[in-house]
């Protein structure tokens, strides 16, 4: 079954500090991976995409990994604002003719000053 | 670029009525178009798959006579929500797919900012 693991569930970091987002997939067969900030009551933004032979991916203060061998990728986000607080969302795509988007739960990061 | 747009973006409306939300890519075309719901604090979930100029494709469990989908143009997709009940009210999101887009945005999803419908 394709599904999309993330976590934790939800964080509360200090304004300032850096936190890191997991990502774990069982999905068959790959596009690519991407990276969704969604904040409250609006649609997802991409923050980063990662083909197969792609490690990592940088987007100002996000940094994506991926290791396609254990398929684990994270989001890494470094001096973290207020205005971070938000839904991050795993999105795995798959390959072949669907093209359908495979949906982690989302990991729902509040930053606090 | 590559920017959706939904309208409105909020709607409140009376059990036994219709309500029609509209998603329309601003600057690209997209034969293919698709609805989502999401639940407070859950994920999206795909309703259906809107392909311009043919029918709509559901996923199971989603009523195609309740969810209206009409694809009229390269730039518009339209999701009805016919006789809505309470149990309708929730945040419907679009997305449209760049296939005819070049570089790094070819057949990617871009997503609208949703539509909070609440069903009184």
């Amino acid at each position: 079954k394709n599904q999309v693991e993330q976590s934790p569930q939800s964080l509360i970091i200090l304004e300032g500090k850096n936190c890191t987002l997991q990502c774990n997939y069982t999905v068959s067969p790959f596009s690519n991976l991407r990276w969704y900030k969604q904040d409250t009551g609006r649609g997802p933004v991409s923050l980063t995409i990662m083909t197969f032979s792609e490690n990592t991916k940088s987007n100002g203060r996000y940094t994506a990994t991926l290791d396609a061998d254990t398929k684990q990728s994270s989001l890494h986000i470094t001096a973290s604002q207020l205005s971070d607080s938000a839904s991050y969302i795993c999105v795995v795509r798959l390959g072949g003719a669907t093209n359908k988007l495979i949906f982690g739960t989302g990991t729902l990061l509040a930053v606090q000053p | 670029g590559a920017v959706v747009s939904q309208h409105p973006s909020w709607v409140i409306c009376k059990s036994g009525t219709s309500v029609k939300i509209e998603c329309r890519s601003l600057d690209f075309q997209a034969t293919t178009m698709f609805w989502y719901r999401q639940f407070p604090k859950q994920s999206l979930m795909l309703m259906a798959t809107s392909n311009e100029g043919s029918k709509a494709t559901y996923e199971q469990g989603v009523e195609k006579d309740k969810f209206l989908i009409n694809h009229a143009s390269l730039t518009l997709s339209t999701l009805t929500v016919t006789s809505a009940h309470p149990e309708d009210s929730s945040f419907y999101i679009c997305s449209a797919r760049a296939e005819l887009m070049t570089g790094s945005s070819y057949n990617e999803q871009f997503f609208g900012p949703g539509t909070r419908l609440t069903v009184l």
